[in-house]
């Protein structure tokens, strides 16, 4: 049984670019969720996917965004890189979202790097 | 929106040395986990606890739901329990988890 599973493991970008992270969830979840985590610090919540729309986002700038595909497998995509963007990205699936349904599995993140 | 403190920040600990972390929050939640994150950055899955008590070999943890925290106790630790403890929580009728600023461990052998 497959874990969740993150595309590419490390990432180095130069400011203005745009990236795109990809993610594909755990088998038999349909839930995606994506955070960010810099260095030193808890993981921040960016946004939730659930039937292919966005259900809840956290406070990150409109150059985050994201999209689920029908086999659940989801995208982040960073517009005009910032430094500050600089961490760590991590994908979790879950069965649903809230409560026991929101028990959340994570991916080994893609490390993104900007120059 | 909800908060989440850990502690202590920091642990160093001794093989074999017995430790319990801490983890505050302020609003009734309807999901609470613990991770473990390893050196490689990989967030692995202790506990699901909203409330009551588990256990899971050297590692339980409670959570007292009325008084807004939760405990993790390691026993008997060993050098591989080294890593970044997290705290997560969903608010009730949220979807989000709010993670805290972790308790960083330290094995010594």
């Amino acid at each position: 049984d497959a874990g969740v599973t993150q595309s590419p493991t490390h990432l180095i970008k130069t400011r203005g670019q745009q990236v795109t992270l990809r993610c594909s969830p755990k088998s038999g979840h349909d839930t995606v969720s994506w955070y960010q985590q810099a260095l030193g610090q808890g993981p921040q919540f960016i946004f939730q996917y659930y039937e292919e729309e966005e259900r809840q986002r956290g406070n990150f700038p409109d150059r985050f965004s994201g999209h689920q595909f029908p086999n659940y497998s989801s995208e982040l995509n960073v517009n005009a890189l910032l430094l500050g963007d600089s961490a760590l990205y991590l994908c979790a699936s879950s069965l649903g979202t809230s409560g026991w349904e929101n028990i959340q599995y994570f991916g080994a993140g893609t490390r993104l790097s900007v120059l | 929106g909800i908060q989440v403190e850990q502690s202590p920040p920091d642990l160093i600990l001794q093989e074999g040395a017995n430790s319990t972390l801490r983890c505050n929050f302020s609003d009734s939640v309807n999901n609470l986990q613990w991770f473990h994150q390893n050196p490689w950055g990989q967030l692995i899955n202790l506990f699901y606890i909203p409330s009551g008590t588990k256990q899971n070999g050297r590692l339980s943890a409670t959570t007292v739901a009325t008084e807004r925290y939760s405990l993790l106790y390691i026993s008997s630790s060993q050098t591989t329990d080294s890593g970044v403890y997290f705290c997560a929580v969903e608010r009730t009728a949220g979807n989000k988890l709010t993670f805290g600023g972790g308790t960083r461990v330290l094995v010594k052998p």
